[in-house]
């Protein structure tokens, strides 16, 4: 098993361009999520899905579009990327009735 | 808004020392899970906690949830370099499926 892989690893973005960060898993768990890692700042829930359909938005979800069209896949779109959306991002997944999620490599994304 | 404060922020010690970590809130929290960070890698599952007062041991982890599921700590015996990294907490509000994260203890064990 792959495990959660998200693709690029790394991303250099101009003010105002758009992109999708991929995130897929092979585990066939229901619940996926997006966080972003500032420095001294932890982990930040942006947008989570516990199914094929449903999404719904976590802690910081502006300037960030999510869909779930397949158990499998849980993309995160940047629709005009700005300087403070420069930060590591993370995908993870988990059964929908357990705590534990499993993380992805993580994206880095810098916008100039 | 949940919030998960842990201390300390940074701990630097030498081999074989103790320390132990805490993860704090004013929620209650229907799990709480312990991972740990590598530079350049995503967070990895060393626990989760779903019952209050639970203890769990993991060779030289001990992790122990709060009676009232409001806060938690890490206990490490006779720490070893190959535990630096970033800990992290993650606790799960009671009929939600947002999670929320500690900023993170940042362990660095000295040979």
């Amino acid at each position: 098993n792959a495990g959660v892989t998200q693709t690029p690893k790394f991303q250099v973005l101009k003010t105002g361009q758009s992109m999708t960060l991929q995130c897929a898993q092979d585990m066939n768990h229901e619940y996926m999520s997006w966080y972003r890692q500032d420095p001294g700042m932890g982990l930040r829930l942006i947008h989570y899905s516990v199914g094929a359909g449903i999404t719904d938005q976590g802690e910081v979800p502006n300037g960030y579009n999510v869909s779930r069209s397949t158990t499998e896949d849980f993309p995160l779109r940047l629709l005009s990327a700005a300087p403070s959306q420069t930060s590591v991002y993370f995908c993870a997944s988990s059964r929908r009735d357990a705590g534990a999620q499993y993380f992805g490599p993580g994206t880095r994304l810098l916008v100039l | 808004t949940q919030l998960l404060e842990q201390s300390p922020q940074f701990l630097s010690i030498q081999e074989g020392e103790n320390l132990t970590v805490y993860c704090n809130s004013s929620s209650v929290f229907s799990s709480l899970q312990w991972y740990r960070q590598e530079p350049g890698e995503g967070p990895v599952l060393l626990v989760t906690v779903v019952t209050g007062g639970e203890v769990k041991k993991l060779k030289r982890l001990t992790f122990q949830f709060g009676d009232a599921r409001k806060d938690s700590s890490l206990h490490i015996t006779a720490a070893q370099p190959g535990d630096t990294g970033l800990y992290l907490c993650a606790g799960g509000g009671v009929g939600t499926y947002k999670y929320i994260f500690g900023t993170g203890t940042r362990l660095k064990v000295l040979a």
